[in-house]
C-alpha cells in the first residue's frame, strides 16, 4: 500500500513570496489533514477536510493561508504571501475516515514539506 | 494554552531496560489518546492508541496506561531496543465533538544506547 506523498520535500522562499505544497493521501482515505509543525513543537492541524469538504478549518490563518481538495482526492496547501514565522515543516495526513474513533485518528503521515522562509 | 503537554524533551535509556514515556492533559472532554513515533526526515507513525473507557491497552512491547483522574497518560517499552529512538509524540482527541481533530504535546526524544 502507497503512502501519504507530499511534495515538494523542501522549500527555501523570502518573504512575501508565494508558495504552494501538494499532498496525495492514501487511496481511498476521505480525510484528509495540513498540520504545521514549527521546529520543537508538536503538529498543529490546519485544517480537515471530508472528501472535497472542509470539516476545521479554525486553525488556519485565512488571511495568508488557503487549501482546496479536488474532487475528493489530491489536497494543496497554499501561503501568500509568507512571513518568518511560517518557517516550519508542513504535515499532510490521510485517515479512513469512516465509522468508529479509530478510522478518524489514527492518521497516516506524509514525510513533510520543510519551508524556510528568509 | 498547551492542552497536552510532553514536560520530558529528552529520556536516555540502556538497551534492555524499560522506556517510560509521560504525557499529560488539561481538557476533560479528550477521550481518545494516541502515541506517535517519528524518525528523523519521516512524517510520525501511528504506535498505540487508547480509550477512556480503558486504563490499560497492550501491543506486544509497547503499554500505554491511562490515569483519567490524574489527566496522565504514559508510554512503556519493554524491553527497549536501539530501533526504538525516536521522537515520540502524545496525542489526544475529542471524540463526542470533533473527529479526527487531534491535539498533540511537544515531543520527546527517547536515546537508546546499545
Amino acid at each position: 500500500e502507497a503512502g501519504v506523498a507530499q511534495s515538494p520535500r523542501y522549500k527555501i522562499i523570502e518573504k512575501r513570496q508565494s508558495v504552494a505544497f501538494w499532498c496525495n493521501p492514501i487511496s481511498g482515505h476521505a480525510t484528509l489533514y495540513w498540520y504545521q509543525q514549527i521546529l520543537g513543537q508538536g503538529p498543529k492541524l490546519l485544517i480537515q477536510f471530508q472528501n472535497n469538504g472542509v470539516v476545521d478549518d479554525s486553525q488556519l490563518p485565512k488571511d495568508r493561508f488557503s487549501a482546496e481538495r479536488l474532487k475528493g482526492v489530491d489536497s494543496t496547501l497554499k501561503i501568500q504571501p509568507a512571513k518568518l514565522e511560517d518557517s516550519a515543516v508542513y504535515l499532510c495526513a490521510s485517515s479512513l475516515g469512516g465509522r468508529g474513533v479509530s478510522s478518524y485518528n489514527e492518521q497516516f503521515f506524509g514525510p513533510g514539506t520543510r519551508l524556510t522562509v528568509l | 494554552d498547551q492542552q497536552v503537554k510532553q514536560n520530558s524533551p529528552s529520556l536516555s535509556v540502556q538497551e534492555g531496560r524499560i522506556s517510560i514515556l509521560n504525557c499529560d492533559y488539561t481538557n476533560s472532554m479528550f477521550d481518545y489518546f494516541l502515541w506517535y513515533k517519528k524518525y528523523p526526515a519521516e512524517g510520525p507513525t501511528f504506535l498505540i492508541s487508547i480509550s477512556s473507557i480503558k486504563d490499560k491497552n497492550e501491543d506486544g512491547r509497547f503499554t500505554v496506561f491511562l490515569n483519567k483522574s490524574a489527566k496522565h497518560l504514559s508510554l512503556h517499552i519493554v524491553p527497549s531496543q536501539p530501533g526504538d529512538s525516536a521522537v515520540y509524540f502524545c496525542a489526544a482527541s475529542s471524540t463526542g465533538t470533533s473527529y479526527g481533530k487531534l491535539t498533540f504535546g511537544q515531543g520527546t526524544i527517547l536515546t537508546v544506547h546499545p
